[in-house]
């Protein structure tokens, strides 16, 4: 078992939909990033959580402590939110262990 | 310098050839990492840098790999004698070590072996 699961692996969703993307962790963490990749590869750091919510437009992230699980959700999402989603956690040490991605398409 | 940046971006080479990769973190952050991201899956650790030395590697990198970060600023990645299974996106990040845990992550480059 992973450290790190997400899910779903694969979502497909109507433009305008409300998406959530579930991470769930089994190791102590010091901070949990939300992180994007687009099909060039290129990652971009959407959040970096420690505790409660953060909101950055129509993204909004979650995390429970205790539950060791954070949410995504995008809200009126849009064709240009398709990517892969990628939760990566880090335990208080140097190293980050990543979720293997949520790929979300979005349909016009 | 607003964030990490690494170059180049894309690197296709020959099977059997060396290839470096530069990371230039934020300037402040005296932790650098890097990771290498295969098809489908989350990025893997490689190595990590505090300043000039180089703590950990992991067992991922072969004798083919090698990293320096010579003053404690930009990092590169060497390979040599590339294989086809080297083709990845490799990942670097920063950090700094009185902030935080928080990493800033480069674009990415992306090697194809052919």
């Amino acid at each position: 078992k992973n450290e790190v699961e997400q899910s779903p692996q694969n979502l497909t969703a109507q433009e305008g939909e409300f998406i959530t993307i579930n991470c769930s962790y089994s190791v102590g963490i010091s901070a949990l990033h939300w992180l994007q990749q687009h099909p060039g590869g290129g990652i971009v750091s959407l959040f970096m959580l420690s505790s409660g919510k953060k909101k950055h437009g129509r993204l909004i992230a979650t995390i429970n402590i205790q539950e060791k699980h954070s949410s995504l959700h995008i809200t009126a999402s849009h064709p240009r939110d398709s990517a892969v989603y990628i939760c990566a956690v880090n335990s208080g040490t140097y190293k980050y262990i990543f979720g293997t991605g949520t790929r979300l398409k979005v349909l016009a | 310098d607003t964030g990490v940046s690494q170059n180049p971006r894309h690197k296709i080479t020959k099977r059997g050839q060396n290839v470096t990769f530069r990371c230039d973190p934020i300037s402040e952050h005296n932790r650098l990492y890097w990771y290498r991201q295969t098809l489908g899956q989350g990025p893997e650790f490689l190595t990590y840098f505090q300043n000039e030395a180089q703590l950990e590697k992991s067992r991922l990198l072969s004798d083919r790999f090698s990293a320096e970060r010579p003053k404690g600023s930009f990092s590169t990645l060497e390979i040599q004698r590339t294989e086809q299974g080297d083709s990845a996106m490799y990942l670097c990040a920063s950090s700094n070590l009185s902030g935080g845990v928080g990493a800033f992550f480069g674009q990415g480059t992306r090697l194809t072996v052919v």
